[in-house]
């Protein structure tokens, strides 16, 4: 089993869409919480960390639940540059961050 | 630009011989990270360096793997005698020891023919 897992997608919508993103993982000492976002053929890049109390940067909201060990994230009102794949990560500390395998969005007109 | 940087961004070789690619993180960043990514999956942890100590590796980097960052400063990923299962983009991150935000790099593409 892996240590994060993620629905690959792809998830198809419309521009102006609301779409949600879920992941779960299996270490319980797991500290830290990230959602990342990779464009095709390019390095990953921060989008949010996520906290047990939940935090919102503008259309992205993400959600943490350490009894379910499960994370979300939503976007609303899609746009055709949030097409990407959104990677969801945990770390058990300052060191290594374990990646799920993605979730794959494209947005179309 | 101040970010991470890697070299070269792209490696074809023939399987058998030896590569070595090359990382420069942000500058006042102690941490230095190696992860690889294949095709479909997410970036898997390789190794990491604070300042020039090596303090963990994964059973990923087997004896053909060797890493190094002997001033503190840059890194170097070697791989002896590649095989077609080492295609991969090899990343490099970097962060300050107490922030969690780990910052990558644009990657070395590396494909064993």
């Amino acid at each position: 089993r892996k240590e994060v897992e993620q629905d690959p997608g792809p998830f198809n919508v419309p521009e102006g869409a609301t779409v949600a993103f879920n992941c779960t993982y299996s270490n319980s000492a797991s500290q830290s919480f990230f959602w990342y976002r990779q464009d095709c053929r390019k390095e990953p890049k921060l989008l949010m960390s996520v906290y047990s109390s939940g935090n919102e940067d503008g259309r992205f909201t993400a959600q943490l639940n350490r009894a379910s060990q499960y994370i979300s994230l939503l976007i609303r009102d899609s746009k055709l540059s949030d097409s990407a794949t959104y990677l969801c990560v945990v770390s058990a500390g300052f060191q290594k961050l374990v990646f799920g395998t993605g979730t794959r969005l494209l947005v179309s007109p | 630009d101040t970010g991470v940087s890697q070299n070269p961004r792209h490696k074809i070789t023939k399987r058998g011989q030896n590569v070595t690619f090359r990382c420069d993180p942000i500058s006042e960043h102690n941490r230095l990270y190696w992860y690889r990514q294949t095709l479909g999956q997410g970036p898997e942890f390789l190794t990491y360096f604070q300042n020039e100590a090596q303090l963990e590796k994964s059973r990923l980097l087997s004896d053909r793997f060797s890493a190094e960052r002997p001033k503190g400063s840059f890194s170097t990923l070697e791989i002896q005698r590649t095989e077609q299962g080492d295609s991969a983009m090899y990343l490099c991150a970097s962060s300050m020891t107490g922030l969690e935000t780990q910052y990558f790099g644009p990657g070395t593409r590396l494909l064993v023919l």
